[in-house]
C-alpha cells in the first residue's frame, strides 16, 4: 500500500523566512512525486515533481529515497506563498497502484508580513 | 481549452436523494478521477478510469457511481446521499493513466442535511 505523510497540519513562517513543508512516503517500488499547491479561491494545481528536478516560484524538493522524504524548501518565503501544499505519490509505472495518486492530508502555510 | 469543467459549484441535497455531478475535459486526457475532500483527511480518491468505458475503484468508493461513455465525460452519481457524504469533490484528468500531472477542476461543494 503506498501512503503518504505530511506531519503539520499548519505552518506559520515571517516573510522573507526559510521555509520547509514536510513530506514522507511509504511504497514499495520506485515512486513518482509530485506537490500540489491551493491558493484561496484558485483550483488545486501542480507546484512540481521530483523528476523534473525544477525550482517552481523558488520552491525545490529533493526526492530522498533512504529517508523516503519528498520535503518541499524555500529559501526566503513571500506572502504569496501562503496556501494548502498538498504532497502526492503515484506508484510509477509498475503495476495496477500506478493509476492511483495518493495525497498527503495538506499543510496549510500562512506567511505573516 | 476550458480544461476540467465541474458542474454544478454548489448543491444541497436532503439524506436519500441521488445526484450527479458532471465532469467534463477537453484536451483529450486519458485518464480521469474523482476525489473528495474533507478538513483534515486530504483528498481521497473515489473513483477513476483510465479510458473510455474502463473505471475502477480508488480509496472511498462506497455511495458512489461512476461511468465513462466518452473520453470527455466522467460524471459521479451519489444514489442514496447521506450526511457523511457532504464534501467538496474535485474532478482530475491527466494526459496518461500515470506519471502525469493532474489538472483539477474547480470543485462541487456538497451538502446533505
Amino acid at each position: 500500500a503506498q501512503r503518504v505523510t505530511q506531519p503539520e497540519k499548519l505552518l506559520s513562517v515571517f516573510k522573507g523566512a526559510p521555509v520547509e513543508l514536510k513530506c514522507n512516503y511509504s511504497y514499495s517500488g520506485s515512486p513518482e512525486l509530485f506537490w500540489y499547491v491551493q491558493y484561496s479561491r484558485q483550483r488545486l494545481q501542480l507546484l512540481l515533481r521530483h523528476i523534473s528536478r525544477e525550482s517552481i516560484k523558488g520552491f525545490t524538493a529533493d526526492l530522498n529515497k533512504g529517508e523516503t522524504s519528498f520535503h518541499l524548501k524555500k529559501p526566503f518565503a513571500q506572502e504569496e506563498d501562503s496556501a494548502m501544499y498538498y504532497c502526492a505519490l503515484s506508484g510509477g509505472n509498475s503495476g495496477g497502484s500506478n493509476y492511483k495518486l495518493t495525497f498527503g492530508k495538506g499543510t496549510l502555510l500562512t506567511v505573516n508580513p | 481549452n476550458a480544461g476540467v469543467t465541474q458542474t454544478p459549484k454548489f448543491q444541497v441535497l436532503k439524506t436519500g436523494q441521488s445526484m450527479t455531478l458532471q465532469c467534463a475535459q477537453d484536451m483529450n486526457h486519458e485518464y480521469m478521477s474523482w476525489y473528495r475532500q474533507d478538513p483534515g483527511m486530504g483528498l481521497r480518491l473515489i473513483h477513476y478510469s483510465v479510458g473510455a468505458g474502463i473505471t475502477d475503484q480508488g480509496e472511498v468508493p462506497n455511495g458512489y457511481n461512476v461511468s465513462r461513455s466518452t473520453t470527455e465525460d466522467f460524471p459521479l452519481r451519489l444514489l442514496s446521499a447521506a450526511p457523511s457524504q457532504t464534501s467538496v469533490y474535485f474532478c482530475a484528468s491527466s494526459y496518461k493513466a500515470y506519471n502525469s500531472p493532474l489538472h483539477f477542476g474547480n470543485g462541487t461543494r456538497l451538502t446533505v442535511t
